[in-house]
């Protein structure tokens, strides 16, 4: 596809179960992020991914949060026992990163978690 | 990675140019200057970025001062569809883009 794709793009969950996150990141590029953005609020980093570096875990808020990425292709975000102070959107962003480009991230539109 | 400072909320008269502040005294050399946009509800969105040089796209304008501490995004005629939160980003080569609240800017008819 032309750009970052997520899914699902809305995800409505009951506290205490698990939910799966999706990000398809543009082809070719070797960051991937991802961020959490609660209502009304500014955007938090959770991870950041590049190539076959071991990822940037520090911005994830406890240990039921998870991400994977495999190579430099598709990624997703696992959050477990969910709580209702997990619900907000979670975006995904890729870039062409490198150790002589600086280039600009590309946002996925997120996928909207609510909690119940 | 380099802090950024930028005034919560500002207001811009529909048709003027809106001039949006960003302090970054802690920048280092090989860190460049973006700026993002997030409209409400959707993913943000790539405005411009730079080095030292001023730069101009469809978009902006972007002023950086000589001793890089600090830069203005220029948008040139504010439209409705400018009001959003803008972001300004301080990173170079490997580092993550981390982003702080931002400017709420509102244009106003």
């Amino acid at each position: 596809g032309a750009g970052v794709s997520q899914s699902p793009s809305n995800k409505v969950t009951e506290k205490g179960k698990d939910v799966e996150l999706r990000c398809d990141p543009i082809s070719g590029h070797t960051a991937l992020y991802w961020y959490r953005q609660r209502l009304g609020q500014g955007l938090e980093f959770l991870i950041y991914f590049q190539g076959n570096s071991a990822p940037d875990k520090s911005g994830l808020p406890s240990d039921r949060f998870s991400a994977e990425r495999t190579g430099e292709s598709v990624s997703t975000l696992t959050i477990q026992r969910t709580q209702q102070e997990d619900s907000a959107v979670y975006l995904c962003a890729s870039s062409p990163q490198g150790p002589i480009m600086n280039t600009e991230a590309f946002f996925g539109q997120g996928t909207r978690l609510t909690v119940v | 990675d380099a802090k950024t400072t930028q005034p919560p909320s500002m207001d811009c008269a529909e048709g003027r140019a809106a001039n949006l502040p960003c302090n970054h005294s802690t920048i280092s050399g090989n860190e460049y200057v973006y700026w993002y946009r997030q409209i409400h509800s959707q993913g943000p969105q790539y405005i411009i970025h730079g080095l030292k040089n001023n730069e101009t796209n469809e978009m902006a304008s972007l002023i950086i001062t000589e001793d890089r501490k600090s830069s203005t995004l220029i948008l040139p005629h504010a439209t409705l569809r400018d009001t959003a939160v803008y972001y300004c980003i301080v990173r170079g080569g490997y580092q993550k883009v981390t982003f702080g609240i931002g400017t709420k800017l509102q244009v106003i008819p």
